[in-house]
Protein backbone atom coordinates (compact mmCIF):
# COMPACT_ATOMS: atom_id res chain seq x y z
CA UNK A 1 0.00 0.00 0.00
CA UNK A 2 0.96 3.35 -0.07
CA UNK A 3 3.14 5.13 2.92
CA UNK A 4 3.62 8.13 3.95
CA UNK A 5 6.50 9.13 6.34
CA UNK A 6 7.50 12.07 8.51
CA UNK A 7 9.70 13.25 10.03
CA UNK A 8 11.16 13.91 12.58
CA UNK A 9 9.39 10.98 14.66
CA UNK A 10 9.75 12.99 17.90
CA UNK A 11 11.12 16.13 18.74
CA UNK A 12 11.87 18.57 21.77
CA UNK A 13 12.46 22.36 21.42
CA UNK A 14 12.84 24.92 23.68
CA UNK A 15 9.98 27.42 23.59
CA UNK A 16 10.00 30.35 21.60
CA UNK A 17 12.33 28.74 18.85
CA UNK A 18 10.72 27.09 15.49
CA UNK A 19 10.34 23.43 14.87
CA UNK A 20 9.88 21.85 10.61
CA UNK A 21 8.27 18.79 10.57
CA UNK A 22 8.33 16.78 6.92
CA UNK A 23 5.59 14.82 5.65
CA UNK A 24 6.09 12.86 2.27
CA UNK A 25 4.72 10.34 0.30
CA UNK A 26 6.66 7.95 -0.78
CA UNK A 27 5.86 5.57 -3.63
CA UNK A 28 2.87 8.05 -4.78
CA UNK A 29 2.13 11.65 -6.12
CA UNK A 30 -0.07 13.81 -3.24
CA UNK A 31 -2.22 15.98 -4.76
CA UNK A 32 -3.69 16.91 -1.45
CA UNK A 33 -2.14 16.63 2.21
CA UNK A 34 -3.57 17.36 5.44
CA UNK A 35 -2.12 18.08 8.97
CA UNK A 36 -4.14 16.86 11.82
CA UNK A 37 -2.90 17.38 15.33
CA UNK A 38 -3.69 15.33 18.66
CA UNK A 39 -3.90 15.55 22.23
CA UNK A 40 -3.78 12.47 24.55
CA UNK A 41 -6.89 10.85 24.71
CA UNK A 42 -8.27 12.85 22.04
CA UNK A 43 -9.35 12.42 18.53
CA UNK A 44 -7.45 13.99 15.49
CA UNK A 45 -8.33 17.53 14.83
CA UNK A 46 -7.94 18.77 11.38
CA UNK A 47 -5.41 21.90 11.22
CA UNK A 48 -4.72 22.46 7.28
CA UNK A 49 -5.38 21.20 4.01
CA UNK A 50 -2.70 21.77 1.13
CA UNK A 51 -2.68 21.27 -2.24
CA UNK A 52 0.35 20.99 -4.36
CA UNK A 53 1.67 24.08 -5.13
CA UNK A 54 -1.23 26.58 -3.46
CA UNK A 55 -1.58 27.78 -0.68
CA UNK A 56 -3.24 26.16 2.50
CA UNK A 57 -6.67 26.02 3.57
CA UNK A 58 -6.54 26.38 7.76
CA UNK A 59 -9.39 25.36 9.62
CA UNK A 60 -11.35 27.54 11.75
CA UNK A 61 -9.21 28.12 14.95
CA UNK A 62 -5.85 27.37 13.86
CA UNK A 63 -3.50 30.34 13.66
CA UNK A 64 -1.82 30.36 10.00
CA UNK A 65 0.62 32.60 10.79
CA UNK A 66 2.14 30.08 13.72
CA UNK A 67 1.77 27.19 11.61
CA UNK A 68 3.04 27.21 8.08
CA UNK A 69 2.00 25.25 5.82
CA UNK A 70 4.17 24.28 2.56
CA UNK A 71 3.24 21.96 -0.27
CA UNK A 72 6.19 22.47 -2.37
CA UNK A 73 5.90 19.17 -4.58
CA UNK A 74 3.83 15.86 -4.77
CA UNK A 75 5.43 14.39 -2.74
CA UNK A 76 6.52 16.74 0.06
CA UNK A 77 4.71 18.72 2.34
CA UNK A 78 5.97 20.88 5.77
CA UNK A 79 4.53 22.10 8.69
CA UNK A 80 6.39 24.90 10.53
CA UNK A 81 5.49 25.58 13.91
CA UNK A 82 6.46 28.81 14.81
CA UNK A 83 7.68 30.91 18.10
CA UNK A 84 6.94 27.37 19.70
CA UNK A 85 5.60 27.29 23.81
CA UNK A 86 4.73 24.43 25.81
CA UNK A 87 0.68 24.34 24.83
CA UNK A 88 1.78 23.52 20.91
CA UNK A 89 3.44 20.02 22.18
CA UNK A 90 1.28 17.59 20.90
CA UNK A 91 1.59 14.49 18.59
CA UNK A 92 1.42 16.22 15.09
CA UNK A 93 -0.23 13.92 12.11
CA UNK A 94 0.05 14.61 8.51
CA UNK A 95 -1.85 12.26 5.53
CA UNK A 96 -2.02 12.58 1.73
CA UNK A 97 -3.99 11.34 -0.65
CA UNK A 98 -3.45 10.61 -4.50
CA UNK A 99 -5.52 12.30 -7.35
CA UNK A 100 -9.59 12.31 -6.39
CA UNK A 101 -9.23 8.64 -4.68
CA UNK A 102 -11.12 8.83 -1.25
CA UNK A 103 -8.60 6.64 0.45
CA UNK A 104 -5.94 8.89 3.22
CA UNK A 105 -2.86 7.58 3.85
CA UNK A 106 -1.40 8.63 7.09
CA UNK A 107 2.23 8.93 8.48
CA UNK A 108 3.18 7.54 11.52
CA UNK A 109 3.04 10.70 13.82
CA UNK A 110 5.72 13.38 14.96
CA UNK A 111 5.52 13.82 18.71
CA UNK A 112 6.65 17.92 19.67
CA UNK A 113 7.38 18.53 23.08
CA UNK A 114 8.31 22.12 23.57
CA UNK A 115 9.85 22.87 27.21
CA UNK B 1 -19.77 17.62 6.33
CA UNK B 2 -21.80 14.76 8.23
CA UNK B 3 -21.02 14.54 11.77
CA UNK B 4 -20.62 10.73 13.27
CA UNK B 5 -21.48 9.56 16.01
CA UNK B 6 -19.64 6.21 17.81
CA UNK B 7 -19.68 4.52 20.93
CA UNK B 8 -16.97 6.27 23.34
CA UNK B 9 -15.94 2.27 24.23
CA UNK B 10 -16.29 -1.42 24.19
CA UNK B 11 -15.09 -4.50 25.40
CA UNK B 12 -14.37 -7.47 24.14
CA UNK B 13 -12.72 -11.36 24.45
CA UNK B 14 -10.27 -12.54 22.53
CA UNK B 15 -12.54 -14.59 19.71
CA UNK B 16 -15.39 -12.82 19.96
CA UNK B 17 -16.82 -10.87 16.54
CA UNK B 18 -17.05 -7.20 18.03
CA UNK B 19 -19.59 -4.77 15.82
CA UNK B 20 -18.82 -1.22 16.24
CA UNK B 21 -21.96 0.77 14.52
CA UNK B 22 -21.77 4.34 13.21
CA UNK B 23 -24.28 6.99 12.93
CA UNK B 24 -23.99 9.99 10.54
CA UNK B 25 -27.35 10.93 9.68
CA UNK B 26 -26.42 13.72 7.59
CA UNK B 27 -24.34 11.67 4.90
CA UNK B 28 -24.29 13.10 1.61
CA UNK B 29 -24.79 11.82 -1.62
CA UNK B 30 -21.01 11.80 -2.41
CA UNK B 31 -19.59 10.73 0.73
CA UNK B 32 -17.99 7.68 1.13
CA UNK B 33 -17.67 5.84 4.61
CA UNK B 34 -14.35 4.85 5.93
CA UNK B 35 -12.52 3.21 8.72
CA UNK B 36 -9.73 3.68 10.30
CA UNK B 37 -7.76 2.30 13.25
CA UNK B 38 -5.63 4.04 15.62
CA UNK B 39 -2.61 2.38 18.00
CA UNK B 40 -1.18 4.70 20.81
CA UNK B 41 1.21 6.89 19.35
CA UNK B 42 0.91 6.10 15.57
CA UNK B 43 -0.79 7.35 12.51
CA UNK B 44 -4.11 5.66 11.84
CA UNK B 45 -4.36 2.65 9.80
CA UNK B 46 -6.81 2.32 6.89
CA UNK B 47 -9.43 -0.41 7.76
CA UNK B 48 -12.14 -0.67 4.80
CA UNK B 49 -14.56 2.20 2.46
CA UNK B 50 -17.61 1.52 1.59
CA UNK B 51 -20.81 2.94 -0.17
CA UNK B 52 -23.50 1.00 0.28
CA UNK B 53 -24.13 -2.42 1.54
CA UNK B 54 -21.70 -4.61 1.97
CA UNK B 55 -17.86 -4.65 1.89
CA UNK B 56 -15.33 -6.85 2.62
CA UNK B 57 -11.51 -7.57 2.84
CA UNK B 58 -9.09 -9.83 4.83
CA UNK B 59 -9.56 -8.04 8.57
CA UNK B 60 -13.70 -6.77 8.29
CA UNK B 61 -16.77 -6.13 6.98
CA UNK B 62 -18.47 -3.17 6.84
CA UNK B 63 -22.29 -3.09 6.37
CA UNK B 64 -24.13 0.01 4.89
CA UNK B 65 -27.88 -0.36 5.15
CA UNK B 66 -29.73 1.12 2.12
CA UNK B 67 -30.32 4.61 4.13
CA UNK B 68 -26.71 5.16 4.72
CA UNK B 69 -27.20 7.04 7.94
CA UNK B 70 -25.40 4.74 9.66
CA UNK B 71 -22.50 1.80 9.59
CA UNK B 72 -21.30 -1.06 10.50
CA UNK B 73 -17.57 -2.08 11.29
CA UNK B 74 -17.44 -5.49 12.32
CA UNK B 75 -14.30 -7.63 13.06
CA UNK B 76 -14.46 -11.47 12.98
CA UNK B 77 -12.51 -12.72 15.69
CA UNK B 78 -10.47 -9.99 17.55
CA UNK B 79 -7.22 -10.70 19.17
CA UNK B 80 -5.32 -8.85 22.41
CA UNK B 81 -3.73 -6.66 19.29
CA UNK B 82 -6.72 -5.22 18.21
CA UNK B 83 -7.26 -3.13 21.11
CA UNK B 84 -6.79 0.68 19.46
CA UNK B 85 -9.37 3.50 18.87
CA UNK B 86 -11.41 3.11 15.72
CA UNK B 87 -12.88 5.93 13.73
CA UNK B 88 -15.60 6.15 11.17
CA UNK B 89 -14.91 9.12 8.81
CA UNK B 90 -16.97 10.43 5.96
CA UNK B 91 -15.35 12.29 3.36
CA UNK B 92 -16.78 14.24 0.59
CA UNK B 93 -15.62 16.69 -2.00
CA UNK B 94 -16.90 20.34 -2.06
CA UNK B 95 -15.91 23.40 -3.29
CA UNK B 96 -12.91 23.54 -0.92
CA UNK B 97 -11.73 19.97 -2.29
CA UNK B 98 -12.11 17.10 -0.47
CA UNK B 99 -11.99 16.87 3.45
CA UNK B 100 -12.65 14.27 5.74
CA UNK B 101 -13.19 15.23 9.95
CA UNK B 102 -12.21 12.62 12.98
CA UNK B 103 -15.14 12.12 15.08
CA UNK B 104 -14.58 10.88 18.97
CA UNK B 105 -13.97 7.20 17.68
CA UNK B 106 -14.15 4.11 19.61
CA UNK B 107 -12.04 2.71 22.17
CA UNK B 108 -12.06 -1.54 21.81
CA UNK B 109 -10.65 -3.19 25.39
CA UNK B 110 -9.91 -6.92 24.26
CA UNK B 111 -9.58 -8.70 27.23
CA UNK B 112 -7.67 -12.52 27.58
Amino acid sequence: GAVVSQHPSRVICKSGTSVKIECRSLDFQATTMFWYRQFPKQSLMLMATSNEGSKATYEQGVEKDKFLINHASLTLSTLTVTSAHPEDSSFYICSAREGQSYEQYFGPGTRLTVT
Amino acid sequence: LAKTTQPISMDSYEGQEVNITCSHNNIATNDYITWYQQFPSQGPRFIIQGYKTKVTNEVASLFIPADRKSSTLSLPRVSLSDTAVYYCLVGEFHTGGFKTIFGAGTRLFVKA
